[in-house]
């Protein structure tokens, strides 16, 4: 059965430098892919990034970066540059190949500090 | 022009009543879920609908009941309201079947809170 976990209730980074949100993943399925999700305090849902199993090379938007060890199980976002508005709730998503669902973590929730 | 949206954004109501949620995607999207986020911002998928049909519930009481009268709306309605229902609730679309390499599109949420 696919999992996700994320393992950091919470983090803070000083603006202006770089942090690193932990997602580990389980899956019997080798074709799945992986998202992050940004939620502000306003509530929705804001897509990220996105990176799939047969990748060869990590994922990039802007900012944001994924750090993907398929060895290790684990696809972790990499916020370069923080600013006070990435302070939101983050979480880690995975869809399997031919599944209906995607299924999160229990995400992260990031404190930039001026 | 929001790509899915949900009404209505806030629901307050007494426990024992049934309410609905509406939500509808423009995105021509053939895949709708709803989600249900707790207290503690957990994500939970409860139902998967692609081109109408019902393909994931993941066992949720029978007194929720999705309807999806076309692919482009999935409704939520809900029975006898428990105290336990109050979170926010997702709408969301993706593309297609076997599409794993789409994001899904969330709708705003709606806020549920039973007292």
């Amino acid at each position: 059965a696919q999992k996700i976990t994320q393992t950091q209730p919470g983090m803070f980074v000083q603006e202006k430098e770089a942090v690193t949100l932990d997602c580990t993943y389980d899956t019997s399925d080798p074709s799945y892919g992986l998202f992050w999700y940004k939620q502000p305090s306003s509530g929705e849902m804001i897509f990220l990034i996105y990176q799939g199993s047969y990748d060869q090379q990590n994922a990039t938007e802007g900012r944001y970066s994924l750090n993907f060890q398929k060895a290790r199980k684990s696809a972790n976002l990499v916020i370069s540059a923080s600013q006070l508005g990435d302070s939101a709730m983050y979480f880690c998503a995975m869809r399997e190949g031919g599944g209906f669902k995607t299924i999160f973590g229990a995400g992260t929730r990031l404190f930039v500090k001026a | 022009d929001t790509a899915v949206s949900q009404t209505p954004k806030y629901l307050v109501t007494q426990m024992g009543n049934d309410k609905s949620i509406k939500c509808e995607q423009n995105l021509g999207h053939d895949t709708m879920y709803w989600y249900k986020q707790d207290s503690k911002k957990f994500l939970k998928i409860m139902f998967s609908y692609n081109n109408k049909e019902l393909i994931i519930n993941e066992t949720v009481p029978n007194r929720f009941s999705p309807k999806s009268p076309d692919k482009a709306h999935l409704n939520l309605h809900i029975n006898s309201l428990e105290l336990g229902d109050s979170a926010v609730y997702f709408c969301a679309s993706s593309q297609g079947l076997s599409s794993m390499n789409t994001e899904a599109f969330f709708g705003q949420g709606t806020r549920l809170t039973v007292v």
